[in-house]
């Protein structure tokens, strides 16, 4: 079964400062990845996804995340936060069912709200 | 604009009563999902087709059904609604069923139950 862990509810940075989102995730084989980003009142936004490829994979608007099996986690990173990155973070995992055989179906982390001040 | 639209945005219902969501994929995707989120329960996979076949499901109530119909658009139907069916409902679609293959959402429809 899979299932996903995002360890801070709400994370608070200034303007210019790093951000981390952290994610772990559980899954019974190797799983797929992604974050999405919701704003309010919007809906949700692919910002990357990692598919065993690169470890550390690049998003949009300066995000990316790194991959670490030893670890079973996926956080996700950007040097410098923009007032525009205020939103609602969602670490997400896709494994394959039972058998090896996947449907896509994305199982959600509850998600971490981030607040940027001026 | 992620090319999935959701209708209605926001839809008010009284208790007992029934209502369809629906949903058209981006061109070309064969899968949809369908996802509820509310604030105790956060995002929840409620059931996928694929290509007018549904392939899994998830935490879905009896009361609800869904269908994605031959030209690939989907209906969420909910009935003998409650107040806890209060919730913003999602769709999401994508190329295939793989698993590494990413989703796209719609803006949402909510739904408040009276």
């Amino acid at each position: 079964a899979q299932s996903v862990t995002q360890l801070d509810s709400h994370v608070s940075v200034s303007e210019g400062t790093p951000v981390l989102l952290r994610c772990n995730y559980s899954s019974s084989y190797s799983p797929s990845l992604f974050w999405y980003v919701q704003h309010p009142n919007k809906g949700l936004q692919l910002l990357l996804k990692y598919t065993s490829a690169a470890t550390l994979v690049k998003g949009i608007n300066g995000f990316e995340a790194e991959f670490k099996k030893s670890e079973t986690s996926f956080h996700l990173t950007k040097p410098s936060a923009h007032m525009s990155d205020a939103a609602e973070y969602f670490c997400v995992v896709s494994d394959p069912q039972a058998g090896g055989t996947s449907y896509g179906k994305l199982t959600f982390g509850q998600g971490t709200i981030l607040t940027v001040h001026p | 604009d992620s090319g999935v639209t959701q209708t209605p945005k926001h839809l008010i219902t009284a208790t007992g009563q029934r209502v369809t969501l629906r949903c058209s994929p981006r061109s070309g995707d064969l899968s949809v999902y369908w996802y509820q989120q509310s604030l105790d329960q956060g995002l929840q996979f409620l059931i996928q087709y694929y290509n007018g076949e549904e392939r899994a499901k998830g935490n879905i109530l009896e009361r609800f059904s869904a269908q994605q119909f031959p030209d690939l658009h989907s209906e969420l139907n909910l009935s003998s609604l409650e107040l806890g069916d209060s919730a913003l409902y999602f769709c999401a679609s994508s190329q295939n069923d793989r698993q590494n293959t990413e989703a796209f959402f719609g803006q949402g429809t909510r739904l408040t139950v009276v």
